[in-house]
């Protein structure tokens, strides 16, 4: 069964910084691009960032360029979303998702359950 | 950067009527790169259509999505208890970043 784990997500000061992690199993994690998608209490849905299958293209929002970096290990089948900087804008249910193809410009079939990040004094 | 803009942002229908959800581009998309999800509270998001009109793995046939150009529609036939959720369009491809519209929530009348 395919499946993505979040983990890393809590309690962080503005200005802080806190690291995402989501392991993938059930499929061959290096062939596809992933993504950062996030969901602020109670509104919609933000794509946050994108990484190929290979890491050699990486994108991302607006709202965190400069302040996050994706990044992914495909030995160990992760996908990571270093966050510096943070502020309450950024509190939200972090979810990973898995891109169709291996570029990260395709739609997500496959999420997880998310984490929730909490930026708060 | 493509904004989408989704109505009705709440439609109120009964079991087994027909549900027709709107999407709307700011410019023209190529409609390999329009995709439908579905979320249940509490639950991540599932996708529900890709390349605009194409149901992906188990999706049942009462839903398809249509649309071309700036205008993308997803509907739902014959309602079912289950189907009563929040709907989110989204494009993909070009460049990032990647957006999706506000969502439609489909609520039970």
């Amino acid at each position: 069964e395919m499946q993505l784990v979040e983990s890393g997500g809590g309690l962080v000061q503005p200005g802080r910084s806190l690291r995402l992690s989501c392991e993938a199993s059930g499929f061959t994690f290096d062939d596809y691009g992933m993504h950062w998608v996030r969901q602020a209490p109670g509104k919609g849905l933000e794509w946050v960032s994108g990484i190929n299958w290979s890491s050699t293209s990486r994108g991302y929002a607006n709202s965190v360029r400069g302040r996050f970096t994706i990044s992914r290990d495909n030995a160990q089948k992760s996908l990571y979303l270093q966050m510096n900087r943070v502020t309450t804008e950024d509190t939200a249910l972090y979810y990973c998702t898995k891109d169709f193809g291996s570029s990260a410009d395709w739609y997500f079939d496959l999420w997880g359950r998310g984490t929730l990040v909490l930026v708060s004094s | 950067e493509f904004v989408l803009t989704q109505s009705p942002a709440t439609l109120s229908l009964s079991p087994g009527a027909r549900a027709t959800l709107s999407c709307r581009a700011s410019r023209s998309l190529d409609s390999t790169y329009l995709a439908w999800y579905q979320q249940k509270p509490g639950q991540a998001p599932r996708l529900l259509i890709y390349r605009t009109s194409y149901r992906a793995s188990g999706i049942p046939d009462r839903f398809s999505g249509s649309g071309s150009g700036t205008d993308f529609t997803l509907t739902i036939s014959g309602l079912e208890p289950a189907d009563f959720a929040v709907y989110y369009c989204h494009q993909y491809g070009d460049s990032p970043p990647y957006t999706f519209g506000q969502g439609t929530k489909l609520e039970i009348k």
